[in-house]
């Protein structure tokens, strides 16, 4: 069974524009989290996805915003960019989400915001 | 709002050896589960082992054992006969039990294995 799959794995942005990641979960899999690791803050939970709608979200502004489509892929955007956004940006995948069941984290995309 | 918190942003273990990472939270839920991830410096984060809260027996896996204390509201892992594949961060995590479907991460420990 294939992994969690997320592109691009690197990208860089200048301040102001926006950007658009994307991941595929693991076939069967409805739940998608999304993630930003940085440094300092450490790992903190962006939103959660399961079956095309949005059940929970973490503290971030409106320029952050999410997606699923039918086939359980998603996306994020982050718009109007700023230099901390750089981070690494995990999703992960599960059966139905929530602590019962186990999450696969993709391996990042790694945005550096110039 | 739960906490997570690892207090040894470090550790290093000699190989074969036993070392015992700590992570303590904050919750007033009484359904939850708990979890440690390991992520090595490939960035992909893997799933170590996993603690329901109602379970009193403590979660082992292989190497990997946890010490659930939960009236202390402490989590810890020990890794026994260390090899230098389980060099990583190590990230302690709680889920609620509920409908809040995240993982709250503690900032993680950087385990180094010493040959």
């Amino acid at each position: 069974k294939a992994g969690v799959t997320q592109t691009p794995r690197y990208l860089i942005k200048t301040r102001g524009q926006q950007v658009t990641l994307s991941c595929s979960p693991i076939s069967g899999h409805r739940s998608v989290s999304w993630y930003q690791q940085t440094p300092g803050q450490g790992l903190q939970f962006l939103f959660e996805y399961f079956s095309e709608t949005q059940r929970n979200k973490g503290n971030f502004p409106g320029r952050f915003s999410g997606r699923q489509f039918s086939n359980s892929r998603s996306e994020m955007n982050v718009s109007t960019l700023e230099l901390g956004d750089s981070a690494l940006y995990l999703c992960a995948s599960s059966f139905r989400g929530g602590g019962a069941n186990e999450q696969f984290f993709g391996p990042g995309t790694r945005l550096t915001v110039l | 709002a739960q906490t997570v918190t690892q207090s040894q942003p470090e550790m290093s273990v000699q190989e074969a050896e036993t070392v015992t990472l700590s992570c303590t939270y904050d919750t007033s839920e009484s359904d939850y589960y708990l979890f440690w991830y390991k992520q090595p410096p490939s960035r992909q984060m893997i799933l170590v082992i996993r603690q329901e809260a109602y379970k009193q027996q403590n979660a082992t896996e292989n190497r990997f054992s946890v010490n659930f204390q939960k009236a202390a509201k402490s989590f810890s892992l020990k890794i026994s006969d260390s090899q230098l594949g389980d060099a990583a961060m190590y990230f302690c995590a709680y889920s609620s039990g509920g409908s809040n479907y995240k993982l709250t991460f503690g900032k993680g420990t950087l385990l180094t294995v010493n040959p």
